[in-house]
């Protein structure tokens, strides 16, 4: 079936840090969503991408939809401490019924 | 405005046990749907409805029973509880692409 590669799995960083993540797949997506989820909580929805070359900020974040169709990143701009948790990238082929599939999820930790 | 509101937040079973978590939405969402979470796996479609009276299976389905009666409710059941099935479920709508999660049910089968 069609799969989500996400990294880095985790990472350590300093408070003030910019943080970089990504998703990359062997099928284009039509839509990339990011998400992040907070201990012991569901998913929330950070950002959603459309279409290809699209970059979007939501506050200190900044997620693009790659040209290809096939990737997106993620980046956090001064890194604080609650933006700890697991960030996850889901995308939409379009087949399906249109269900997203999720990366692996990318987990964060901010020494302060 | 609840959102998606799942219940019981915790659980344990013993093996063979059935039970059935509950999952609701007010968003008036046709499409619902059923993950699990397991640490390094990331988030697995369980059953999906795309409306009241449609069900199917997503990447991981055995084991468990879905049904859509109403457009706001959609159980998963576990018939005979499994400890492969301990696990954090997500119940989820969806609207234009975006899916809307619950807060999660931890279920623990000993």
């Amino acid at each position: 079936g069609q799969q989500l590669n996400q990294s880095p799995q985790s990472m350590f960083i300093q408070e003030g840090e910019d943080v970089s993540m990504n998703c990359t797949s062997s099928s284009i997506f039509n839509t990339w969503l990011w998400y992040k989820q907070d201990p012991g909580e569901g998913p929330v929805l950070l950002i959603a991408l459309y279409k290809a070359g699209e970059l979007t900020s939501n506050g200190r974040l900044t997620a693009q939809f790659g040209i290809t169709r096939k990737d997106s990143f993620l980046n956090i701009s001064a890194s604080i401490p609650s933006d700890v948790g697991i960030y996850f990238c889901a995308g939409n082929y379009g087949g399906s019924q249109g269900n997203l599939i999720f990366g692996k999820g990318t987990k964060l930790s901010v020494k302060p | 405005n609840a959102g998606v509101t799942q219940t019981p937040k915790f659980q344990v079973l013993k093996t063979g046990q059935s039970m059935t978590l509950q999952c609701a939405q007010d968003m008036n969402h046709e499409y619902m749907s059923w993950y699990r979470q397991d640490p390094g796996m990331g988030l697995r479609l369980i059953h999906y409805s795309v409306g009241a009276g449609i069900t199917d299976q997503g990447e991981v389905p055995n084991g468990y029973n879905v049904s859509r009666s109403t457009t706001e409710d959609f159980p998963l059941r576990l018939l005979s509880a499994a400890p492969s099935q301990t696990s954090v479920y997500f119940c989820a709508s969806r609207e234009a692409n975006v899916l809307t999660f619950g807060a999660g049910s931890r279920l623990t089968v000993l």
